[in-house]
């Protein structure tokens, strides 16, 4: 299987950047796909999808999120962090299947 | 708009079978792919599996002995079902639909979950 590394959590100012990262064991790459997605869930919700393919936007989404990566390294971005943003992030890669693996998730704490 | 629900006992016993149901509205389930994912005490999620919009499945080796996911197209449902769990199983379960596209990768619609909790 292929195992997402994630840091555990990370605390940020409001207004500031938060940079989050997830690196996989193996690449997750396939030519120009880049099989790496992120979502965000709060407390007592379900998760939502955030990024799709390491750089897509899902529908509905603000734009101060934004993701980034190839091969073994992925970065969700937010910038500028809001209040509402406090929560906890997954990365999830689909390279390999079955299985679909995930991060151990990265929360957002303030500062 | 799509969506989905889960639902089943909250309370499981030891070495007994662990059956869930998610009813889905707005969507058919003979289109797309539709999946369970659980998320377990300390945060770790887990994808269990997946069956397709033609009833076909895959799932994941670590629970390939006791895992079946089953549907039935006429009440728009999709069903779990988990065999001889242990303490171990005990998580919140979701239901989930993949995004539109040929080949799934991603979920894009999630059920709100349920937890299951594994006790006697």
């Amino acid at each position: 299987d292929i195992v997402l590394t994630q840091s555990p959590a990370l605390a940020v100012s409001l207004g500031q950047r938060a940079t989050i990262s997830c690196r996989a064991s193996q690449s997750v790459s396939i030519s120009r796909y880049n099989l790496m997605h992120w979502y965000q869930q709060k407390p007592g919700q379900q998760p939502k999808l955030l990024i799709y393919r390491a750089s897509n936007l899902a529908s509905g989404i603000p734009a101060r999120f934004s993701g980034s990566g190839s091969g073994t390294d992925f970065t969700l971005t937010i910038n500028p962090v809001q209040a509402d943003d406090i929560a906890t992030y997954y990365c999830q890669q689909s390279r390999e299947s079955p299985p679909w693996t995930f991060g151990g998730g990265t929360k957002l704490e303030l500062k | 708009e799509v969506q989905l629900q889960e639902s089943g006992p909250g309370l499981v016993k030891p070495s007994q079978s662990l059956s869930l149901t998610c009813s889905v509205t707005g969507y058919s389930i003979t289109s797309n792919y539709w999946g369970w994912i659980r998320k377990f005490p300390g945060n770790k999620m887990e994808w269990m599996g997946y069956i397709s919009y033609s009833g076909s499945t895959s799932y994941n080796p670590s629970l390939k002995s006791r895992i079946s996911i089953t549907r039935d197209t006429s009440k728009n449902q999709f069903f779990l079902q988990l065999n001889s769990v242990t303490t171990e199983d005990t998580a919140t379960y979701y239901c989930a639909r993949c995004h539109d596209g040929y080949y799934p990768n991603w979920f894009a619609y999630w059920g709100q979950g349920t937890l299951v909790t594994v006790s006697s």
